[in-house]
């Protein structure tokens, strides 16, 4: 089945270790979404890509870099994780900039020691 | 920016009976509304969504309906299930021809159906 695949599920690291989360999709999809979702909130939209051009978003922190090498892949990386930083981050794609339907992998839980 | 208010943060219905979950958005310019289910240690599922040149649109149990002059929109419910148990979230998002859409989440509702 076509989908949106995050690896691993569960993450751990220490503080200030960096670490990444990567994310891969068998859709084929033109964009590709990385969301930081902490414990009874809602996604927040960290940052996208639409192909290769990145968008960041205003308020997400320098600690928080991407890189998408193909069409398939996208990956988080985390540089100096702080305590704060523990989160599900979910990956998500849209078939094209006009699409509007996003869909979404199951996240990866990150905690930090 | 937008912002997009959710009511209520927990609904409980007993199985069988409908349950109603509603949304309002800032932005005139919203033109796209999806809703999502995220079921426990899973990421958000799209369950339905609706444009802004439609008022209704209906899939099985689930609903949404869309008042643009108001600025809010609901998902509606029937025949609740226990596994219709998650947490919904509604979106708004501007989709043009110039930019990636992106979503402007709610706050969620925390829906259980107790048997």
């Amino acid at each position: 089945d076509a989908m949106v695949i995050q690896n691993p599920r569960y993450q751990v690291t220490q503080f200030g270790k960096p670490v990444t989360l990567s994310c891969s999709q068998t859709l084929n999809h033109n964009v590709m979404y990385w969301y930081q979702q902490k414990s009874s909130q809602a996604p927040k939209l960290l940052f996208h890509y639409y192909d290769k051009d990145f968008n960041n978003e205003a308020d997400t922190p320098d600690n928080f870099q991407s890189r998408r090498p193909n069409t398939s892949f996208c990956f988080l990386d985390i540089r100096s994780p702080g305590l704060g930083d523990a989160a599900m981050y979910l990956c998500a794609t849209s078939r094209h900039r006009t699409a509007g339907a996003q869909h979404f992998g199951d996240g990866t839980r990150l905690s930090i020691l | 920016g937008e912002n997009v208010e959710q009511h209520p943060s927990t609904l409980s219905v007993q199985e069988g009976d409908s349950a109603v979950i509603k949304c309002t958005y800032s932005d005139s310019a919203s033109n796209y509304f999806p809703w999502y289910k995220q079921e426990l240690g899973k990421g958000p599922q799209l369950i339905i969504d609706i444009r802004s040149n439609v008022g209704e649109k209906k899939d099985q149990r689930i609903a949404v309906t869309l008042n643009k002059t108001a600025k809010h929109f609901s998902l509606h419910i029937t025949e609740t299930q226990p596994e219709d148990s998650a947490v919904y979230f509604c979106a708004a998002s501007i989709i043009n021809t110039g930019t990636a859409s992106k979503l402007t989440f709610g706050t969620g509702t925390r829906l259980q159906v107790t048997l």
